[in-house]
């Protein structure tokens, strides 16, 4: 089992669905990330939770809304996306002070919005 | 502003080549931390190393090293004799202490190693 989880591997959704994207860190860390990766694109930085709070939200549309219930889980909750969004959505996890700690991946969600 | 460049899109060796794959970056901190990570086909981005900007000693493990130099703001990556399954998507990666948890990426290098 990797130290960091995410179900489901695949969606499909069309643009007025509601789902939601879980993501779960086995290794005791501190904070938690929600990446986007798009075809051609870098990776893009969605939301830091430290310790449970949010500490990071780079400019991402409302459509996309996290939850962090606590250390060990992360949810990026999705309403009304537009296909644009489709990607691979990566959760991390880290331990350290000061982006000292290096990321641990989850194999991703690959996202498909029709 | 922080900023990672990889200048190779695409890199394609024949097996048993040395490959090197190349990262800038840009930074206003004194103290920052460096990164790579390969991301094979399924997916997952896989730690490969950290490096702080106190310690410019280069470092080797088996196959791999990597050569760190303040004085050109470069931290490359050069895989010896490659193999078959090296190929995948390398990102080099930085994060300022000063803004903590904020991992910038640069744009990923696709390595292809032919049989």
């Amino acid at each position: 089992e990797t130290g960091v989880t995410q179900t489901p591997r695949h969606l499909v959704m069309g643009m007025t669905n509601k789902k939601s994207l879980k993501c779960e860190q086995h290794l005791g860390h501190n904070a938690m990330y929600w990446y986007k990766q798009s075809a051609k694109k870098p990776l893009e930085l969605m939301f830091v939770y430290s310790l449970e709070e949010r500490v990071e939200n780079n400019s991402v549309p409302s459509r996309f809304s996290p939850e962090c219930p606590n250390s060990s889980h992360l949810f990026l909750h999705l309403h009304t996306l537009q296909p644009e969004d489709s990607a691979l959505y990566l959760c991390a996890s880290s331990q350290g002070v000061k982006g000292s700690g290096e990321l641990f991946f989850g194999e991703g969600s690959r996202l498909t919005v029709l | 502003a922080q900023k990672v460049t990889q200048a190779q899109t695409e890199i394609s060796v024949v097996e048993k080549e040395d490959v090197t794959l190349d990262c800038v970056y840009e930074t206003r901190d004194t103290t920052y931390y460096l990164f790579w990570y390969k991301q094979p086909p399924s997916g997952e981005l896989v730690f490969l190393i950290r490096r702080n900007s106190f310690d410019e000693q280069n470092e080797i493990s088996g196959r791999y090293s990597w050569n760190f130099q303040k004085s050109t703001s470069s931290f490359n990556f050069t895989i010896t004799a490659s193999l078959v399954v090296d190929s995948a998507v390398y990102f080099c990666a930085l994060t300022e202490r000063n803004y903590g948890q904020n991992f910038v990426f640069g744009p990923g290098t696709r390595l292809s190693v032919l049989p």
